[in-house]
């Protein structure tokens, strides 16, 4: 596998079902982003990991909760979501030097998340 | 704030035809700056990236983009589309911290056989 594989692909779950996402980077990068992509609406940053560590939170529901067990690896743990949650989500990373600089980030192809 | 605007929605362009996608974008100090496309279904991918130097920069699929820090633009064009160009489009400049991303809202382009 290269660059950044994310699993599932596509995503049926009900308001009452718990499901995750998974994210893989084989790139050596050591941050790690999750987006949520509505219809219409621009990428919306939900969660910064650099060094396993969450860096960020953009007042995302507490219905998702994310985990990054190592610098490889990223969750997206769902729980109870509402219709409006359905989606796409990515998952992204780069190589954070700190200042933000050369923050270039390489994106997975995505889970295309719907909630019935 | 930092912010990119991405003014045209959807640009429709016939095949063989040049293409010219707007980016405006608030920073404080030098951006970082890049465009990414997104093909139906898939994740984003990164044509081109500006970070410092000659002001006209060259990426993949024979896109370019050129700097104007005097109008706060960072516009991509190509001589000549592809039907495959069929795509999203998105300008995104580097924060000032955490190496975020800041994205703007995309433009789509649909190519006119």
């Amino acid at each position: 596998e290269t660059g950044v594989t994310q699993t599932p692909r596509h995503l049926v779950m009900g308001m009452t079902n718990k499901k995750s996402l998974k994210c893989e980077q084989h790139l050596g990068h050591n941050a790690m982003y999750w987006y949520k992509q509505s219809a219409k609406k621009p990428l919306e940053l939900m969660f910064v990991y650099n060094f396993k560590e969450q860096t960020e939170n953009n007042s995302v529901p507490s219905r998702f909760s994310p985990e990054c067990p190592n610098s490889s690896h990223l969750f997206l743990h769902l729980h109870t979501l509402q219709p409006e949650d359905s989606a796409l989500y990515l998952c992204a990373s780069s190589q954070s030097r700190g200042s933000g600089a050369l923050n270039e980030q390489f994106f997975g192809p995505g889970t295309r998340l719907t909630v019935l | 704030a930092q912010s990119v605007t991405q003014p045209d929605i959807h640009i429709t362009v016939s095949e063989g035809a040049s293409l010219e996608l707007r980016c405006n974008y608030s920073y404080g100090a030098t951006p970082y700056l890049f465009w990414y496309v997104q093909s139906p279904g898939q994740g984003l991918q990164l044509l081109l990236k500006y970070f410092s130097g000659d002001t006209l920069v060259q990426g993949i699929k024979g896109f370019e983009a050129e700097f104007k820090r005097s109008q706060s633009s960072f516009n991509l064009r190509k001589p000549s589309v592809h039907w495959s160009d069929a795509a999203e489009y998105f300008c995104a400049v580097g924060a000032l911290e955490g190496g975020k991303l800041i994205f703007g809202q995309g433009t789509e382009l649909s190519v006119k056989p």
